[in-house]
């Protein structure tokens, strides 16, 4: 159990258009979902948690109004990079915790983005 | 704020040999996770060390816990090449149960015939 599904694993577009990448926990509900993006060669850097049915918090430095995360349901939350940009290129990769009380999380397969 | 820092960054040995990677934290922070991560791949839970003088091991690698400390350790023994990839160590801040998490710099391993 405890899967945690990314999808596209791998999306390309065009500078200035926006691209959503969803996360699905498959087998469980997630009251909170993490997003991390890591550039190459370097370490996951946290992005936003995000509990359903409210708002994301992000880290600071974490352009909310360009990062734009949804976490409508126990089992789905998206991430929607806006006005996309080639420095936005990055794997982006979400993570789901059952509960408030679980000691872990399960990370999604990672989604490459590349902005052209 | 929690910073998580790891050394060596960069780890090349030979198959069959010992070697220990550190994972440094500068909070206070109540357990401690370990992950592999293979080129292009998201990450894979290798341990989670839930209290001070936690030791887990699974095959030929063993993880621990010092909370007194604040440091992990991350054992390799004998070797192998398919150990080869980048091992993150990563903890939350204070004492909280989250999995809002802080992740090292990552150690690159390469293990060689």
């Amino acid at each position: 159990g405890a899967v945690v599904s990314q999808h596209p694993s791998r999306v390309i577009c065009k500078s200035g258009t926006s691209v959503k990448i969803e996360c699905r926990s498959l087998d469980f509900q997630a009251t909170t979902m993490f997003w991390y993006r890591q550039f190459p060669k370097q370490s996951l850097m946290l992005m936003a948690t995000s509990n359903e049915g409210s708002k994301a918090t992000y880290e600071q430095g974490v352009e909310k109004d360009k990062f734009l995360i949804n976490h409508a349901s126990l089992t789905l939350s998206t991430l929607t990079v806006t006005s996309a940009h080639p420095e936005d290129s990055s794997f982006y990769i979400c993570s789901a915790r059952k509960g408030a009380a679980d000691t872990e999380a399960f990370f999604g397969q990672g989604t490459r983005l590349t902005v052209v | 704020e929690l910073k998580v820092e790891q050394n060596p960054l960069f780890l090349s040995m030979q198959e069959g040999k010992n070697y220990t990677i550190y994972c440094n934290y500068s909070t206070t922070s109540d357990r401690l996770y370990w992950y592999r991560q293979d080129p292009g791949k998201s990450l894979e839970s290798l341990f989670v060390l839930l209290s001070n003088g936690a030791v887990k091991q699974e095959g030929r690698l063993m993880a621990s816990l010092d909370t007194k400390a604040r440091l992990s350790t991350l054992h390799i023994t004998a070797a192998v090449h398919d150990l080869s990839a980048t091992y993150f160590c990563a903890a939350p801040p204070g004492e909280t149960s989250g999995s809002r998490l802080t992740f090292g710099e990552g150690t690159q391993l390469t293990v060689n015939p």
